[in-house]
């Protein structure tokens, strides 16, 4: 069935250094990808969504990168802040039908001081 | 605009018990979906309701039910409580499911003891 996974669980970064974080995906019918950010206690946050016709698309301090070609995305984040501390999750927007999310597994980001 | 609000916050009940938990979407989104989140199976979809129709349903025991009130407002409902059931209930709101981002509540955070 449809799956995204993320290759790493947890990712320790210095602060002020650029963070990558990657994702798979198995449907390569899948046309839009997701990043969401999830602090403790919180719901996840939309952070920026990129289509199958683009490579790359940037916002602030974030850009995505989409491989079609061996289904890999990341999201790369610029001058990591402590306030990146969180859980980020790629999601398949639309092959779960009905344009339903199916999430990856998440990958946490520690920011060291 | 406000953003997902889902009420209660926080719920303790015991097992054989039921619960219901309230979304209200962003004003002018009529679509919500509820998903379930855990950290052994990560956020999975349990349904979408669109004009007070179920859209889509995710596998999850038929315990799990939901509505949608003439005003979006979506409640979500578990009969009959099993341990397994405590986890984070996550609400997310569109315009309408052909609007692929969606927006995400804080969640309802379950305890079944």
């Amino acid at each position: 069935g449809e799956s995204v996974g993320l290759h790493l669980p947890t990712l320790s970064v210095q602060e002020g250094d650029n963070s990558i974080i990657n994702c798979a995906y198995s449907n390569s019918a899948s046309d839009y990808f997701i990043w969401y950010k999830q602090e403790s206690g919180k719901g996840p946050q939309f952070i920026i969504d990129i289509r199958s016709n683009m490579d790359k698309r940037q916002g602030q301090r974030v850009t995505v990168l989409l491989n079609k070609t061996v289904k890999h995305l990341s999201l790369q984040i610029a001058a990591t802040q402590p306030g990146d501390s969180a859980v980020y999750f790629c999601a398949d927007g639309n092959s779960g039908g009905y344009n339903k999310l199916i999430f990856g597994a998440g990958t946490r980001l520690a920011v060291h001081p | 605009k406000a953003g997902v609000t889902q009420t209660p916050r926080y719920l303790i009940k015991t097992r054989g018990q039921q619960v219901t938990l309230s979304c209200s979407p962003i004003s002018g989104h009529r679509s919500v979906s509820w998903y379930q989140q855990t950290p052994g199976q990560g956020l999975q979809f349990l349904f979408e309701y669109f004009s007070e129709t179920q859209r889509n349903k995710g596998n999850f025991p038929g315990r799990f039910s939901g509505r949608q009130f003439s005003n979006s407002r979506s409640e979500m409902n578990v009969s009959t409580l099993e341990l397994g059931d405590s986890a984070l209930y996550l609400c997310a709101s569109r315009s309408n499911p052909d609007q692929e981002t969606q927006y995400f509540g804080p969640g309802t955070r379950l305890l079944v003891l």
